[in-house]
């Protein structure tokens, strides 16, 4: 079974800086997909970046980037420039490859304060 | 991509009545999940609902309490029998368009 570990429960950034994310987790398969998913409190998930385990370059989307260490199972994201729109719960989530099945972290409170 | 309606956005019900939820996809997809995310915690998968077929449970998820219905390959229903206080969370209906999972808005459901 897999398992997702987001250790920071929450974190506050100033408007405009840099913040990371982190996330580990725990498996025994090769190929798999991990994800950042944002929840603000509309409740919607919305994805924010995806990251194939066969793929070595990070992931990057616009502000967010991804620091993907498949060997020590780490998966953190990176906010650039954060936004007050940023400000939401972001859970670390993995998929196994050909599952479709989410399991995801604790999730972690970003606040971006003005 | 898809587009998915999660009904209704909120209820607050009774104990020891049942609810039950709509999930409607705007295109066809194998796979459909549920999943229960309780006050202040991550999302947990109750289950896959699978058209034409019993659906899948996770370990803690019984049927009797969660039951399923996928008529056909854009809708589902999740049914929360006999609620208790316990129940209340947000309930989650997904759908896989591999790699990537998308999310309905949520039923966030009160038991009192």
């Amino acid at each position: 079974a897999q398992t997702v570990t987001q250790s920071q429960p929450e974190m506050s950034v100033q408007e405009a800086e840099t913040v990371t994310l982190s996330c580990t987790y725990d498996t025994s398969e090769n190929n798999y997909y991990l994800f950042w998913y944002k929840q603000p409190p509309s409740r919607q998930m919305i994805l924010v970046i995806r990251q194939e385990a066969y793929k070595q370059q990070n992931a990057t989307e616009n502000r967010f980037s991804v620091n993907f260490q498949k060997a020590a199972k780490s998966f953190s994201l990176k906010i650039s420039d954060s936004q007050l729109g940023d400000t939401a719960m972001y859970f670390c989530a993995f998929m196994k490859w050909a599952n479709s099945k989410l399991t995801f972290g604790k999730g972690i409170t970003l606040s971006v304060r003005p | 991509s898809a587009v998915i309606s999660q009904k209704p956005s909120r209820d607050i019900c009774q104990r020891g009545t049942s609810l039950t939820i709509q999930c409607q996809v705007d295109s066809q997809v194998t796979m459909m999940f549920w999943y229960r995310q309780q006050p202040g915690q991550s999302l947990t998968l109750i289950a896959t609902a699978n058209q034409g077929s019993e659906a899948t449970y996770e370990s803690g998820f019984v049927i009797d309490k969660f039951p399923i219905s996928r008529p056909n390959l854009t809708f589902s229903t999740l049914t929360v029998s006999n609620m208790s206080p316990e129940d209340s969370s947000i309930y989650l209906c997904s759908v896989a368009a591999d790699p990537e999972a998308f999310f309905g808005q949520g039923t966030r459901l009160t038991v009192v």
